[in-house]
C-alpha cells in the first residue's frame, strides 16, 4: 500500500539549475496535483491533471512544467531554478466522486 | 469565488484541554468540507469530512459539523493529547463537472503541552 510516492525528499539546487520532482501513485486515481507549501502561507496549487494527457495550471504555475503521460506518474519540472522556488512541494492524488486527496511525504527544495 | 478562512495560530493548549479551531467558508454551489492534519515532517492526511449540510464528521476524537446557515465547519476535540500537536487545514471542494480542486485554508498550528 504505497499510496503516493515522491522523490527526492530533499534537494539543494543552485540558481539556474533545473530538476524534476517525481510523483507516482498506485491507486489508479485520475486526479493528480502539485502544491507548494511556504511557511504560514498554506498550500498553493501549481498544476493539476484530470487524467493521462490532460494538465492545467493552478494558482502559481510560473517557472514550472508538468506532464502526465500515464495515470500513475505526474512529474514536476523546474527550469532555471530561482530562490523564490525554495519551498516544500507536495504531490497528491484523488479518485472520482467526493473522495479524499492522498498526499506524498513532500520534497523540501532549497535554491541557493 | 470560493474561499476558506481559518483562525490564525499558533494555538497552544495544555493536555486534556478543549480544542476549537474555527473555519468558515464562501462557496458557490454545494461544497464538501474537509479537515486535514499535517504532523511534523509529513504530508497532509484526511482527518474528517462532511459532504452535506448538518453532516457531522468525526475521527480520533475530533468532530466537525457542516453548518450551512453559518457557513462554518469548526473543528473540536474534548480533550487534546500531546500527540495531537500538528497543523490543521480546513478545505472545501465544490462539485462542478470534472473539477476536483480543493480550496485550502492557511492552516492552524496546534501545540499541546504535557
Amino acid at each position: 500500500n504505497a499510496g503516493v510516492t515522491q522523490t527526492p525528499k530533499f534537494r539543494i539546487l543552485k540558481i539556474g539549475q533545473s530538476m524534476t520532482l517525481q510523483c507516482t501513485q498506485d491507486m489508479n486515481h485520475n486526479y493528480m496535483y502539485w502544491y507548494r507549501q511556504d511557511p504560514g502561507m498554506g498550500l498553493k496549487l501549481i498544476y493539476y491533471s484530470v487524467g493521462a494527457g490532460i494538465t492545467d495550471k493552478g494558482e502559481v504555475p510560473n517557472g514550472y512544467n508538468v506532464s502526465r503521460s500515464t495515470t500513475e506518474d505526474f512529474p514536476l519540472r523546474l527550469e532555471l531554478a530561482a530562490p523564490s522556488q525554495t519551498s516544500v512541494y507536495f504531490c497528491a492524488s484523488s479518485g472520482t466522486g467526493d473522495t479524499e486527496a492522498f498526499f506524498g511525504q513532500g520534497t523540501r527544495l532549497t535554491v541557493v | 469565488g470560493n474561499s476558506v478562512t481559518q483562525m490564525e495560530g499558533p494555538v497552544t493548549l495544555s493536555e486534556e484541554a478543549f480544542l476549537t479551531i474555527n473555519c468558515t467558508y464562501t462557496a458557490t454551489g454545494y461544497p464538501s468540507l474537509f479537515w486535514y492534519v499535517q504532523y511534523p515532517g509529513e504530508g497532509l492526511q484526511l482527518l474528517l469530512k462532511a459532504t452535506k449540510a448538518d453532516d457531522k464528521g468525526s475521527n480520533k476524537g475530533f468532530e466537525a459539523t457542516y453548518r450551512k446557515e453559518t457557513t462554518s465547519f469548526h473543528l473540536e476535540k474534548g480533550s487534546v493529547q500531546v500527540s495531537d500537536s500538528a497543523v490543521y487545514f480546513c478545505a472545501l471542494r465544490v462539485r462542478a463537472g470534472n473539477n476536483r480542486k480543493l480550496i485550502w485554508g492557511l492552516g492552524t498550528s496546534l501545540a499541546v503541552n504535557p
